[in-house]
């Protein structure tokens, strides 16, 4: 049973250009998050999807986009990227929006912004 | 507003004795708690949660740990530390009225030591 698969492994862009980051959940799982973790903090909550609609939201501004697919997978679009997106992101999944049930996180993509 | 301390950047304990990693919250309402590590170049692993019920909570390779209300503290526990368990463990604290109040502590890097 594969878990929480993430592309890719690495990214490097420039300011101002934009990036879409992979995400497909443990199978079974209907539920997505996205988190940001800059070098030395803890993951920062970017949005949660469910039903293929963002259910949560984040502090993070509108440049900072997602999707969700029939099939569950999930995508996060960053646009106008700036250096401070530099980051590794993380992708959860769990079933349904209860907290009671445990997120199992991927390895993650480092996203490098020059 | 929710917040996780984790007042320890750094733990070093020799292998074989007992580890504490300490977490602090603050929260308005009843809290869930939960603990996560990350090894190195990998996403986050759960280790346990506190949702309600006993104070003493079981997880994980292990570990354990401790609900205290009045000290809102959650401290991360194990009786006999290995070489294995050095990685960077994260504390989060989430509101049970809204999933997208779940806010990670800034992680302390346990070096256990041989």
């Amino acid at each position: 049973d594969a878990g929480v698969t993430q592309s890719p492994t690495h990214l490097i862009k420039t300011r101002g250009q934009q990036v879409t980051l992979r995400c497909s959940p443990k199978s079974g799982h209907d539920t997505v998050s996205w988190y940001q973790q800059a070098l030395g903090q803890g993951p920062q909550f970017i949005f949660q999807y469910y039903e293929e609609e963002e259910r949560q939201r984040g502090n993070f501004p509108d440049r900072f986009s997602g999707h969700q697919f029939p099939n569950y997978s999930s995508e996060l679009n960053v646009n106008a990227l700036l250096l401070g997106d530099s980051a590794l992101y993380l992708c959860a999944s769990s079933l349904s929006l209860n907290l009671h049930n445990e997120q199992f996180f991927g390895p993650g993509t480092r996203l490098t912004v020059l | 507003a929710q917040s996780v301390a984790q007042p320890e950047d750094q733990v070093n304990v020799a292998e074989g004795n007992p580890l504490t990693v300490k977490c602090t919250y603050s929260v308005s309402g009843n809290p869930y708690l939960f603990w996560h590590v990350q090894y190195p170049n990998r996403g986050l692993q759960f280790l346990l949660k506190y949702i309600t019920g006993d104070n003493l909570v079981k997880g994980s390779y292990g570990f354990e740990a401790e609900f205290n209300k009045s000290q809102t503290s959650f401290h991360l526990k194990k009786p006999s530390a290995l070489v294995s368990d050095s990685a960077l463990y994260f504390c989060a604290v989430g509101r049970k009225t809204s999933y997208d109040k779940v806010i990670f502590g800034p992680g302390t890097s346990l070096s256990v030591i041989p």
